[in-house]
């Protein structure tokens, strides 16, 4: 079965930076677009960013557009958030999930990993 | 101020039918597919409607979803207490090349 497991969520000081990653299994890694939404405690859901399944391309929110990084490595079935630049406002939990919004929706969602962003 | 409207709460009686809308503009929902998540408390969002009126395999057939022109709309039958949880839709804006989720709508099943 699918299965999606982040790490690396922690308290961090503004300013400072983190790197999530969320380890994929269950499926062909490479054949699939993965995004990261995140979500502030009691708030909606906030797209952040996606990238294509061969990295051929990637975008991001204006939130975090010039802060955050995207990445994958299909050899670690493994995908990557860096976060440069922490503020306030990036306190969140942060989900990966298999899929793209302009088609098939995310159809997998992992557990979360709160990054909590605080001097 | 979500970029997609969605009422802040719903409520109806469990059996009841209810239908949430999601209003956007042309550069997404109306030139995109639409997609709905479930968010039960303390959960991940899961995914109940995608390109704008496909269930995935799993999600019972009273879920259903509809888009007409600019806006889209989730609708539950035979509702239960189950269901109560925070429901989403989100498509890509084309204009913003960003994704974009609604605000949520909190489903009270009285």
């Amino acid at each position: 079965q699918v299965q999606l497991v982040e790490s690396g969520g922690d308290l961090v000081k503004p300013g400072g930076s983190l790197r999530l990653s969320c380890a994929a299994s269950g499926f062909t890694f490479s054949d699939f677009y993965m995004s990261w939404i995140r979500q502030a405690p009691g708030k909606g859901l906030e797209w952040v960013s996606y990238i294509a399944s061969g990295s051929t391309s990637k975008d991001y929110a204006d939130s975090v557009k010039g802060r955050f990084t995207i990445s994958r490595d299909s050899a670690k079935n493994s995908l990557y958030l860096q976060m440069n630049s922490l503020t306030a406002d990036d306190t969140a939990i942060y989900y990966c999930a298999r899929g793209r919004l302009s088609e098939g929706g995310f159809d997998s969602w992992g557990q979360g990993t709160l990054v909590t962003v605080s001097s | 101020q979500s970029v997609l409207t969605q009422p802040p709460s719903v409520s109806a009686a469990p059996g009841q039918k209810v239908t949430i809308s999601c209003s956007g503009s042309s550069s997404n929902i109306g030139n995109n597919y639409v997609s709905w998540y479930q968010q039960l408390p303390g959960a991940a969002p899961k995914l109940l409607i995608y390109d704008s009126n496909k269930r995935p395999s799993g999600i019972p057939d009273r879920f259903s979803g509809s888009k007409s022109g600019t806006s889209a709309t989730l609708g539950i039958t035979g509702l239960q207490t189950g269901d109560e949880a925070d429901y989403y839709c989100a498509t890509w804006d084309s204009s913003l090349s960003a994704g974009v989720f609604g605000g949520g709508t909190k489903l009270t099943v009285l």
